[in-house]
């Protein structure tokens, strides 16, 4: 029953640095996305996929890159750290019946830290 | 764009109050309303989601209305505990993509 699972946890990082943030989830759902949260804004969008192999831009897109191979994985890569993408990282599914995506599930967060 | 208000950003009571947890929303096309609970350090988890056919929705001591033409929804909680203690965020779906917009939160502490 692992639901929503994003590794790693923890990561700091140089400037300059690429990485790739890990999701998956074992619901079969089709709706995948990605959030930052930082203090007092909130959580907003980066990219979601409404399936495999389709996927589109949020609310704060630039500097990632996401790609959907599979219905369960939903990585989301970093190109070039910057300091601003020092923040919190949640990955979230729900099932899709078009435009309502239903309940939303999230992953415990992983925290990024760009020196 | 819509625009999602948590007022207030943080709230005190003492345990056994019952109370309400205010969100607004600026554009009243939603598909439905969310309203999440986020603990220290941990991930959201969702508590209630509203229809926009819907006027509200009850999981135990949790009721939540929504209003659309007014853009509001409220979560009441009955007889707070100190578990209760959390972030209670609400997020709106609108737009043809599914995309949801959230709020700042409410932060609660219920004091013994």
């Amino acid at each position: 029953n692992a639901g929503v699972t994003q590794t790693p946890k923890f990561q700091v990082l140089k400037t300059g640095q690429s990485m790739t943030l890990q999701c998956a989830q074992d619901m079969n759902h089709e709706y995948m996305s990605w959030y930052r949260q930082d203090p007092g804004m909130g959580l907003r969008l980066i990219h979601y996929s409404v399936g495999a192999g389709i996927t589109d831009q949020g609310e704060v897109p630039n500097g990632y890159n996401v790609s959907r191979s599979t219905t369960e994985d939903f990585p989301l890569r970093l190109l070039s750290a910057a300091p601003s993408q020092t923040s919190v990282y949640f990955c979230a599914s729900s099932y899709s019946t078009g435009a309502n995506t239903g309940e939303l599930f999230f992953g415990e967060g992983s925290r990024l830290t760009v020196l | 764009k819509q625009e999602v208000t948590q007022i207030p950003a943080a709230l005190s009571v003492p345990e056994g109050e019952n109370l309400v947890l205010n969100c607004s929303f600026t554009d009243s096309a939603i598909y439905n309303l969310q309203w999440f609970r986020q603990d220290p350090g941990k991930g959201l988890t969702s508590l209630l989601l509203i229809q926009s056919s819907q006027r509200e929705q009850t999981s135990g001591r949790l009721n939540a209305s929504l209003d659309k033409s007014s853009g509001r929804s409220t979560l009441y909680i009955a007889a707070s505990q100190p578990g209760d203690s959390a972030t209670y965020l609400c997020a709106a779906t609108t737009g043809t993509a599914s995309k949801l917009t959230f709020g700042t939160g409410t932060r609660l502490q219920v004091t013994l």
